[in-house]
């Protein structure tokens, strides 16, 4: 398997323009997890889906952001509008389970906003 | 909710030295699991260790193992004989036996092994 595939590696856009950010996961895999890395929060996790539902958003920051599993393997996240403080790591995680035998990450995606 | 906590921000030892970073947590629950990742400078997130709470055989996977102190809610990890390609951060993580919260990481330590 090719691990968990995210892109673009690398996104910079302008404040108050829409950002989005994709995700396949390992297939087979039934929990996706959208975390956040930034040098002043650590990560932090975002929302994560079970079989394709969305089960616990409470870590989205604000109503900017959303993200949908239309099916197994394709998983969106999106801004909109965007703006500087939203400048972070985004990782895509997946697994079988929720958490004992922890995730596999993507390589993630490293936005800008100016 | 849970809490890690990694309280060296910066490691840095020779090459061949065995080094030991830290970590706690806090937790009221009895079944959870705990992981050690190494981010490189590549971003890639990768499970270096693995521990279950419910075992009280440390961990160890090659040159890494754990010192898992549950009623310490400790989770250390010694690397030994380190190497170059094992500068990198370096999170703790905890998962209650549930996961309803995912995974939940400390703020990293980075360590540097100098050649």
């Amino acid at each position: 398997d090719a691990g968990v595939i995210q892109s673009p590696r690398h996104e910079v856009t302008e404040m108050g323009q829409e950002v989005t950010l994709r995700c396949k996961p390992i297939s087979g895999h039934d929990y996706l997890f959208w975390y956040r890395q930034t040098m002043m929060r650590g990560l932090e996790l975002l929302i994560y889906f079970n079989n394709n539902v969305p089960i616990d958003d409470s870590g989205m920051p604000e109503d900017r952001f959303s993200a949908k599993m239309p099916n197994a393997s394709f998983s969106t996240l999106k801004i909109q509008p965007s703006e500087p403080r939203d400048s972070a790591v985004y990782f895509c995680a997946s697994s079988w389970d929720l958490g004992a035998y922890g995730y596999t990450f993507g390589s993630g995606t490293r936005l800008t906003v100016v | 909710a849970q809490t890690v906590t990694q309280s060296q921000p910066e490691m840095s030892v020779q090459e061949a030295e065995t080094v030991t970073l830290s970590c706690t947590y806090d937790t009221s629950e009895n079944n959870y699991y705990l992981f050690w990742y190494k981010q490189p400078p590549s971003r890639q997130m990768i499970l270096v260790i693995r521990q279950e709470a419910y075992k009280q055989q440390n961990a160890t996977e090659n040159r890494f193992s754990v010192n898992f102190q549950k009623a310490a809610k400790s989770f250390s990890l010694k690397i030994s004989d380190s190497q170059l390609g094992d500068t990198a951060m370096y999170f703790c993580a905890f998962s209650s036996g549930g996961g309803a919260d995912g995974l939940t990481f400390g703020k990293g330590t980075h360590l540097i092994i100098q050649p």
